[in-house]
């Protein structure tokens, strides 16, 4: 079965970069996102990395993909106060219908310290 | 300005009722989703649809029904049937028939008391 894992919390100061690290089972996995979600609001897609990337980077943010250990991480570099929010982590599969979904972790919760 | 709105933001209803909430986008998306997410719990799938006239049980369908009569809307019903429906529901658009990333609209807060 799928399953999406990520570490609940993460505290680290301003400036100082940030990694959340992720876990997922299905190895037919297409695409990987990250969604950042601030208190009370949607899911803001963050960035994506097709499984045949091994590295992504799109300003502040770098994502890994080690594929033997299906393992995915976020990297924020000069971590903001603005960062603070729950990221999800998000594997795309393909369903019994033939259709894609996505499967997501519980989200890590970022907080920064000024 | 192109995007997903549910409305409302924050529902309150008596336990027993049904209640609907809305979900509507002009992004000419064809595939739409509701999510459902509690606390430490991430977003679960309830129900989606990848056509007008269609949809699919998602991983927590029971005690929820959802109609597809027009592509910009994809409304959810919560019955009586559902044993705990206080939460936070999320829908989701995105292309149909490919792996494109799912955009969010902010969300419905209900709570049933």
């Amino acid at each position: 079965g799928e399953d999406v894992e990520q570490s609940l919390f993460l505290s680290v100061r301003e400036g100082d970069s940030s990694v959340i690290n992720c876990t997922y089972t299905d190895s037919s996995s297409t695409y990987l996102y990250w969604y950042k979600q601030e208190p009370g609001a949607g899911l803001q897609l963050l960035t994506y990395i097709f499984s045949n990337m091994d590295m992504k980077q799109d300003q502040r943010l770098t994502v890994l993909l080690n594929k033997k250990d299906k393992h995915l991480s976020l990297r924020i570099a000069d971590t903001q106060t603005g960062d603070s929010a729950i990221y999800f982590c998000a594997e795309s599969i393909i369903s019994g219908a033939g259709s894609y979904q996505l499967t997501f972790g519980k989200g890590t919760k970022l907080s920064v310290i000024p | 300005d192109g995007g997903i709105t549910q409305s409302p933001k924050y529902l309150f209803r008596k336990e027993g009722q049904n209640v609907t909430l809305s979900c509507e986008q002009n992004l000419n998306h064809d595939a739409m989703y509701w999510y459902r997410q509690d606390p430490g719990q991430g977003l679960r799938l309830i129900y989606y649809s990848q056509i007008v006239n269609d949809f699919q049980k998602g991983d927590i369908a029971e005690g929820y029904s959802v109609s597809r009569e027009k592509k910009e809307s994809f409304p959810l019903t919560v019955t009586s049937a559902q044993k705990n429906p206080t939460a936070f529901y999320l829908c989701a658009s995105s292309i149909s028939g490919a792996n494109y990333e799912q955009y969010f609209g902010p969300g419905t807060r209900l709570t049933v008391t």
